[in-house]
């Protein structure tokens, strides 16, 4: 079965501390693995995707096949980086829907 | 551009009435999806269109949830005789054609539709 798991339902860390979002997931096959954000008030956009393998406002998060996870990191936490973090994966025949974990909330505190 | 739009945004309904959920994607995106998000969780997946075949429907909970988009464009997701379990945030998200290589197209996200049954 398909499955993603975020450990995590709060993440509380100091600004300028570094962040890790952990994500591991299930999948029978090369999935695509994904971090979605929804900032307070606002609708859930995508962060990044591992095939972009790209840095996003400080994010970056790497496959790792071996340990099933797609973990979500920057080195120095900003306030404006306190939002709902969804860790997602596709890779189905028909038009790619989302599975999603169930979110990890950061806040940075000042 | 606009993107995703949902109306209503809020609606509540009493158990046993029936609701209809509004969805307009962004202009010229051929895959639509519906989400159900239940409170602190995730989205889950109900429903694909691609224009207006609806080609997964394999997440819709009942026979009581159906979902159409005539025109491959507005869509409509309908909850009849309704129960408190289906109480949640609906989330419509739209994007292009997924292609072969290079991975999925990004899906949009509307604002959701937030549904109260009593």
């Amino acid at each position: 079965a398909q499955r993603v798991t975020q450990p995590e339902k709060l993440l509380s860390v100091f600004k300028g501390a570094p962040v890790e979002l952990k994500c591991n997931y299930s999948y029978s096959g090369s999935p695509e693995l994904f971090w979605y954000v929804q900032y307070s008030r606002q609708r859930l956009q995508l962060l990044l995707r591992h095939i972009s393998r790209e840095s996003i406002k400080g994010f970056t998060a790497d496959l790792n096949k071996g340990e099933t996870s797609f973990h979500l990191k920057k080195p120095f936490a900003q306030e404006e980086d306190s939002a709902m973090y969804y860790c997602a994966l596709s890779g189905f025949v028909y038009g790619n829907k989302l599975v999603f974990g169930a979110g990890t909330i950061l806040r940075v505190k000042s | 551009g606009a993107g995703v739009s949902q109306s209503p945004r809020y609606k509540v309904a009493k158990r046993g009435q029936d609701v209809a959920l509004r969805c307009d994607p962004i202009s010229g995106h051929v895959s639509l999806f519906w989400y159900q998000q239940a409170l602190g969780q995730g989205p889950e997946f109900l429903t694909y269109f691609q224009n207006e075949a609806q080609l997964d429907k394999s997440g819709l909970p009942s026979d009581r949830f159906f979902a159409e988009r005539p025109e491959g464009s507005v869509s409509t997701l309908k909850i009849q005789r309704t129960q408190q379990e289906d109480s949640a945030v609906y989330l419509c998200a739209s994007s292009t054609i997924s292609k072969a290589e290079g991975g999925q197209e990004t899906q949009y996200f509307g604002p959701g539709t937030r549904l109260l049954v009593l």
